[in-house]
């Protein structure tokens, strides 16, 4: 399974774009890349998945350099409700099971 | 938008005693899982389930766990003999079939706190 490296916290202004940059150096070429939002007392959320380059929804945008050792994700304008952990998660999700790491705990002060 | 479903939020139990956790994955779904998360740590994986059988499990998914799909709707975890380091929040998920990409849809969890 691919490791995963993301900072720890990160503070944000409301309004503000914050981009949350997730390493996986051995990430194999089966592997997707998902981003997952987790509240306090509630299940992971799934947020954006991608494979390359670049993905956008209504919610983020993902990023993903032509290795794909490395993924961002962009949060555009920035709430309050947006406080949360956010987990960068690599791996086949047909053959083997998900494992989170420790996320990134965004704040977003007023 | 359809949504994965766990009972009881809260449960709580003596140590010891036999707990059953609930959860009703989304119907189409055909993949389901069991994640824990202790206060404050980590989101753990415990075991994947597919066609009537576990696929995987990890090592804290020992003897005193056990899973089950009684019937087309419920998925459900068994914890036999509960102990005090059982106490965390439960997790269970679903997926759709033959989709490589598709992504895990989690339900809100059941706090269980053992005494």
């Amino acid at each position: 399974l691919a490791k995963t490296t993301q900072p720890i916290s990160m503070d944000s202004y409301e309004g503000q774009e914050v981009n949350i940059t997730c390493s996986h150096n051995n990430i194999a070429t089966n592997d997707y890349i998902t981003w997952y939002q987790q509240f306090p007392s509630q299940g992971p959320r799934f947020i954006i998945q991608g494979y390359k380059t670049k993905v956008t929804n209504e919610v983020a945008s993902l990023f993903i350099p032509a290795d794909r050792k490395s993924s961002t994700l962009s949060l555009p304008r920035v709430s309050l409700s947006d406080t949360a952990v956010y987990y960068c998660l690599v791996g086949d999700i047909g053959n083997t099971p998900l494992v989170f790491g420790k996320g990134t705990r965004l704040s977003v002060i007023a | 938008e359809p949504e994965v479903t766990q009972t009881p939020s809260h449960q709580v139990t003596q140590m010891g005693q036999e707990v059953i956790l609930r959860c009703v994955p989304i119907s189409n779904h055909l993949y389901f899982y069991w994640y824990r998360q202790i206060l404050g740590q980590k989101v753990e994986f415990l075991v994947s389930f597919y066609n009537n059988e576990i696929s995987e499990k990890s090592e804290i998914f020992d003897d005193q766990f056990s899973v089950e799909r009684p019937d087309g709707s419920n998925f459900t975890l068994k914890i036999r003999s509960t102990k005090l380091e059982d106490s965390a929040m439960y997790f269970c998920a679903s997926s759709e079939e033959g989709r490589r990409n598709s992504p895990l849809h989690f339900g809100n969890g059941t706090r269980l706190t053992v005494t």
